[in-house]
C-alpha cells in the first residue's frame, strides 16, 4: 500500500513564527503535491514538485515555499506565519505516469492553527 | 469558468436508495477522472478513476465519463449510513504536468 506521511497530525504556531510541514511517501513517487483546504474553497494547490530539487507553483503559492532535497520527501514552509494560513494542510504523492495511473494518495493531513 | 464544477448541494438519501453526483469540467482535452471520497476530518481517498467514455462499476459504485458532454458522475446503489462523506471530483489537467484540478465536493447524507 501508498503510505503518505505527513509529521504532525495538529499544530499550533503563533504569527511570525517560521513553520515546516513534512511529507515523506514510501513508493518512490516521483510527484509530489501541497494542497490546503478550506471550507467552501475546496482543495487549492500550493506548490508541486516532479523531481528532486524541481518545484512548481500551484494556485495560491504566495506566503509559501517548499524543499525537495529528496525523492521520499517534500516540505512546505510558511517563512512568517500569519492568521490566514490558519487551515488543513495535506500532501499528496503520484507516479509521474502520463498514461491514467497518475491517481494522486494523500496523507492523513496537518491541522495548522496561527494564533 | 472553473476548471471543474460540482454545483448541487448537500444530498440527503434514505439507506437502500441511490445516490447521484454530476462534475463536469472545462479542459476538453482532460483524459482521466477520479472520485474521492472525504470522510469528516479525514484526508481524500481514492474510490473511482475512469478513462474511457461509459460506465465503469466497482462494487456499488458506478462512474459514468462523457468525454463530448465533458461530465462525470458517480452512482452510489443501496446506500449505507457509511457513504455519508464529501465526495470530490477530479480532473487531470492536460497542461498540467500531472495535477489535478478538484471541485469542491458535493456532501452526502445517508439516513438510516
Amino acid at each position: 500500500d501508498v503510505k503518505v506521511t505527513q509529521s504532525s497530525r495538529y499544530l499550533v504556531k503563533r504569527t511570525g513564527e517560521k513553520v515546516f510541514l513534512e511529507c515523506v511517501q514510501d513508493m518512490d513517487h516521483e510527484n509530489m503535491f501541497w494542497y490546503r483546504q478550506d471550507p467552501g474553497l475546496g482543495l487549492r494547490l500550493i506548490y508541486f514538485s516532479y523531481d528532486v530539487k524541481m518545484k512548481e507553483k500551484g494556485d495560491i503559492p504566495e506566503g509559501y515555499s517548499v524543499s525537495r532535497e529528496k525523492k521520499e520527501r517534500f516540505s512546505l514552509i510558511l517563512e512568517s506565519a500569519s492568521t490566514n494560513q490558519t487551515s488543513m494542510y495535506l500532501c499528496a504523492s503520484s507516479l509521474k505516469a502520463s498514461g491514467g495511473e497518475n491517481i494522486q494518495y494523500f496523507g492523513a493531513g496537518t491541522r495548522l492553527s496561527v494564533l | 469558468q472553473k476548471e471543474v464544477e460540482q454545483n448541487s448541494g448537500p444530498l440527503s438519501v434514505p439507506e437502500g436508495a441511490i445516490a447521484s453526483l454530476n462534475c463536469t469540467y472545462s479542459d476538453r482535452g482532460s483524459q482521466s477522472f477520479f472520485w474521492y471520497r472525504q470522510y469528516s476530518g479525514k484526508s481524500p481517498e481514492l474510490i473511482m478513476s475512469i478513462y474511457s467514455n461509459g460506465d465503469k462499476e466497482d462494487g456499488r459504485f458506478t462512474a459514468q465519463l462523457n468525454k463530448a458532454s465533458q461530465y462525470v458522475s458517480l452512482l452510489i446503489r443501496d446506500s449505507q449510513p457509511s457513504d455519508s462523506a464529501t465526495y470530490l471530483c477530479a480532473v487531470r489537467v492536460y497542461y498540467g504536468n500531472n495535477r489535478l484540478a478538484f471541485g469542491k465536493g458535493n456532501q452526502v447524507v445517508v439516513i438510516p
